[in-house]
């Protein structure tokens, strides 16, 4: 399978603790995104990379979130000190350029 | 600040029919736009994708419009099936790549 993937899928954490999610996009693709959907809404842009190179955060992302992408492959992103509010779908995205984007399948994260 | 809206949040339809989903944008410089489907509990699944240049894409029984100048996207479903049941979201690509998502439409085929 040559798709986006994301791991794990799912997680459950109680408040206060960090988790970290991994993304592996399309092994062409230069830029990778996150985002991140909350229940009946469309999923929000957090973050993304072209390359090594993380060229935008939005707003949504606080000090508790980073993301890196070591040797622009693989990305990381991590929460630290959870909070009930970030219980969401957190979710991956890849492509070449200003192309079409691929998403995976996404981490579920519930905060208790 | 971009902001997409689709209208209805739900829409029930017999099988067979051929229906329209709509999309609306605010603003109108967009790199591209794209419909996605999303089953329950899933991630996005790409369905077609409209460059700011073209005014339509077709796939199998999909197709897709783009109206720039008055901030629109269709999506159109012929002969729906209860497979088709899913939300359906629109997102707008700005020049920054990011995408601005609607809220989603979701559809419900009955057999």
């Amino acid at each position: 399978d040559t798709g986006v993937s994301q791991d794990p899928r799912h997680k459950i954490t109680k408040r206060g603790q960090n988790v970290t999610f991994r993304c592996d996009p399309i092994s062409e693709h230069n830029r990778l995104y996150w985002y991140r959907q909350t229940l009946g809404q469309g999923p929000e842009f957090l973050t993304y990379f072209q390359n090594e190179a993380q060229l935008e955060k939005s707003r949504l992302l606080s000090d508790r979130f980073s993301a890196e992408r070591p040797k622009g492959s693989f990305s990381t992103l991590e929460i630290q000190r959870t909070e009930q509010g970030d219980s969401a779908m957190y979710l991956c995205a890849s492509s070449l350029g200003l192309q079409e984007q691929f998403f995976g399948p996404g981490t579920r994260l519930t905060v208790l | 600040k971009q902001e997409v809206t689709q209208i209805p949040a739900a829409l029930s339809v017999p099988e067979g029919e051929n229906l329209v989903l709509n999309c609306s944008f605010t603003d109108s410089a967009i790199y591209n736009l794209q419909w996605f489907r999303q089953d329950p509990g899933k991630g996005l699944t790409s369905l077609l994708l409209i460059q700011s240049s073209q005014r339509e894409q077709t796939s199998g029984r999909l197709n897709a419009s783009l109206d720039k100048s008055s901030g629109r996207s269709t999506l159109y479903i012929a002969a729906s099936q209860p497979g088709d049941s899913a939300t359906y979201l629109c997102a707008a690509t700005g020049a920054n790549s990011k995408l601005t998502f609607g809220k989603g439409i979701t559809l419900s085929v009955r057999p």
